[in-house]
Formats: C-alpha cells, sequence, structure tokens
C-alpha cells in the first residue's frame, strides 16, 4: 500500500541524546501510532494517538497528532543502547476499515 | 498490554509443499486481523484483511488462492501459503485489532523458508 513519508531514514547518535522523527501523509488520518521494530520480531506499539493536536509520553518517548491531522512526530529523549531498532509510524484513515498504511521507518543506532 | 502469539516463529518447507501459519490475539477479541509480508530493511507490506466469519479481503497483486486465509474464531486467524516456491520466502507478520481501541498488535512474525 501507500507509504508515508517519514524521516529521517537513519539516525545514529550518542547514548544520552534525544532523538526525534516524523512522519507526513498527503492524506487526513484519524489515528496515528508508532511501533518500534526489532530484529526478527514483529512491530511493538509504542503510543496510539486519537486526536488532533493530542501530545502523548510512555515513558521517555513523547508523541504529538499534528493539528492538520496530516503529520506526526515521536520524539525519544535521553536515548539508551536499548532504544536500537526501526521506529515505524503508522495512520489509520476513517474509511480505511482499520488499515494501516506505513511509513518506511527510521532506523536508531545508539553508540554508547 | 495486549498480546498476539504466532505459531510456527520459524520454518523450512520444501518448493511446492503447504504452510500454515496460526495468528492469535490471546487477551482479547479481535474481528479483525491483518496479514504482512515484509522483506529484509523494508516497511510492512499489507496482505490482507481477514474478518472472523466472512472472507478475506485480498490487496491488488497478491494471490488469494497462494494465500489461504481462514479467521475461524474471534481469536484465531490462520494463513496457508499453498505450494510454496522460494520467491514466498519471507517474513510472515499478523496483526489484531482491539475493537474497542482500535489499536493494532502485532505479533512476533514467523520467518518462511522454502527451499
Amino acid at each position: 500500500g501507500q507509504q508515508l513519508n517519514q524521516s529521517p531514514q537513519s539516525m545514529f547518535i550518542q547514548e544520552g541524546e534525544d532523538v526525534s522523527m516524523n512522519c507526513t501523509s498527503s492524506s487526513i488520518f484519524n489515528t496515528w501510532l508508532w511501533y518500534k521494530q526489532e530484529p526478527g520480531e514483529g512491530p511493538v506499539l509504542l503510543i496510539a494517538l486519537y486526536k488532533a493536536g493530542e501530545l502523548t509520553s510512555n515513558g521517555r518517548l513523547t508523541a504529538q497528532f499534528g493539528i492538520t491531522r496530516k503529520d506526526s512526530f515521536l520524539n525519544i529523549s535521553a536515548s539508551i543502547p536499548s532504544d536500537v531498532g526501526i521506529y515505524f509510524c503508522a495512520g489509520q484513515a476513517w474509511d480505511s476499515w482499520g488499515k494501516l498504511q506505513f511509513g518506511a521507518g527510521t532506523q536508531v543506532v545508539v553508540t554508547p | 498490554g495486549a498480546v498476539v502469539s504466532q505459531h510456527p516463529s520459524r520454518v523450512i518447507c520444501k518448493s511446492g509443499t503447504s504452510v500454515k501459519i496460526e495468528c492469535r490475539s490471546l487477551d482479547f477479541q479481535a474481528t479483525t486481523m491483518f496479514w504482512y509480508r515484509q522483506f529484509p530493511k523494508q516497511s510492512l507490506m499489507l496482505m490482507a484483511t481477514s474478518n472472523e466469519g466472512s472472507k478475506a479481503t485480498y490487496e491488488q497483486g497478491v494471490e488469494k488462492d497462494k494465500f489461504l486465509i481462514n479467521h475461524a474464531s474471534l481469536t484465531l486467524s490462520t494463513l496457508t501459503v499453498t505450494s510454496a516456491h522460494p520467491e514466498d520466502s519471507s517474513f510472515y507478520i499478523c496483526s489484531a485489532r482491539d475493537g474497542t481501541f482500535y489499536e493494532q498488535y502485532f505479533g512476533p512474525g514467523t520467518r518462511l523458508t522454502v527451499t
């Protein structure tokens, strides 16, 4: 299916630094989801957003549902080595019958 | 949190044989489950949508006679890869949609290798 525009494609950061990634779409979504995937495993849901402008935190993770409903960002504060993985954004439109559109993913590498 | 299991986690089969992959939602009922395929270093590609008690809906380009989907109950969906060939080798992942909150939870994936 169609993909969202997710950037950056990859990030190489030092432990303790903050990480920021975002997704944009030409379509309006009613739900934004952020997932983390580690090698050989399925994606794990990190944060779900349901309202435009909503800002939600999960530990060191913070995500926001853009006001235009066409974008979302995810921040990771004070990164640690276990933050390594690929982060995917996913958007769900109201008329999609639950289907998600995925971004291409942001690979995060954290060095000690 | 919501848990989705997949079985088997890895399977190796010979060309021409069929393989069945199970997806179960362990602690919630999922009226809708989705099957994805993922190639190395790529995003997830939706193959089909599976609704309990009805026929699956396949994405364009996905052969429904090759990838048989059965959603037998609110907690179980199966994907059968029929007459598998080496090009079917991939990572197959299912997800289950929580009907209350509309969040999707993914299984751990199944690595299929066809020799």
